[in-house]
């Protein structure tokens, strides 16, 4: 069965630094999402993307964070400048409407800032 | 907002052991319910699909019950095996809207 991967699986950063988290979907799902989880914590929405565009974001998805899909395979979370508290696993997922509206999970980025 | 909780925090059973999970909601306009599976330090696998229309699912081992008027489901696994070790989640999808909301989790664990 197809599935979301995502990589690096881990990465360690300076706070102030910039990350790029990258995914490549599953083929011809078209609703794309970024989730997080803090150590401990419930999974968090981040925010959503389709049709190229944000149609959802949640209050963490401020200033310091933005999505693409470049080249049209990758899906990208860009963290601008990294904060301590930024550290996380962050999971991307894929959605099809053809599978009830499931969503597929990535094996995560763990992402940590020093 | 909708507010999932998952009930016990922790579970530890003897193998072979038929056991139920639990997960309650505030906001019973659902579109489906997944339950997902996720061993330590990694991503999260579906294990089912409940569609708000439906009552139960089953594969395998596993059967998820839905009762929206209640909020609730539960998540029954048979004959339980030290494989089965792994943290559960709920997680919804509400009526016009295209977010999962999580719950925190049960970290179950079965011992040989």
């Amino acid at each position: 069965e197809p599935e979301v991967t995502q990589t690096p699986s881990h990465q360690v950063t300076q706070m102030g630094q910039e990350v790029i988290l990258r995914c490549v979907p599953i083929s011809n799902h078209l609703y794309f999402y970024w989730y997080r989880q803090i150590l401990g914590q419930k999974v968090e929405f981040l925010v959503s993307f389709y049709n190229n565009e944000i149609s959802e974001k949640s209050e963490i998805f401020d200033d310091q964070f933005s999505v693409e899909r470049p080249d049209g395979s990758n899906f990208t979370l860009k963290i601008r400048s990294t904060k301590l508290e930024d550290s996380a696993m962050y999971f991307c997922a894929t959605q099809t409407p053809y599978r009830n509206n499931e969503q597929f999970f990535g094996p995560g980025t763990r992402l940590t800032v020093l | 907002k909708q507010e999932v909780t998952q009930i016990p925090a922790a579970l530890s059973v003897p193998e072979g052991e038929n056991l139920v999970l639990n997960c309650s909601f505030t906001d019973s306009a659902i579109y489906n319910l997944q339950w997902f599976r996720q061993d330590p330090g990694k991503g999260l696998t579906s294990l089912l699909l409940i569609q708000s229309s439906q009552r139960e699912q089953t594969s395998g081992r596993l059967n998820a019950s839905l009762d929206k008027s209640s909020g609730r489901s539960t998540l029954y696994i048979a004959a339980s095996q030290p494989g089965d070790s792994a943290t559960y989640l709920c997680a919804l999808l509400n009526s016009g809207y295209s977010t999962l909301t999580f719950g925190k989790g049960t970290m179950l664990l079965v011992s040989p």
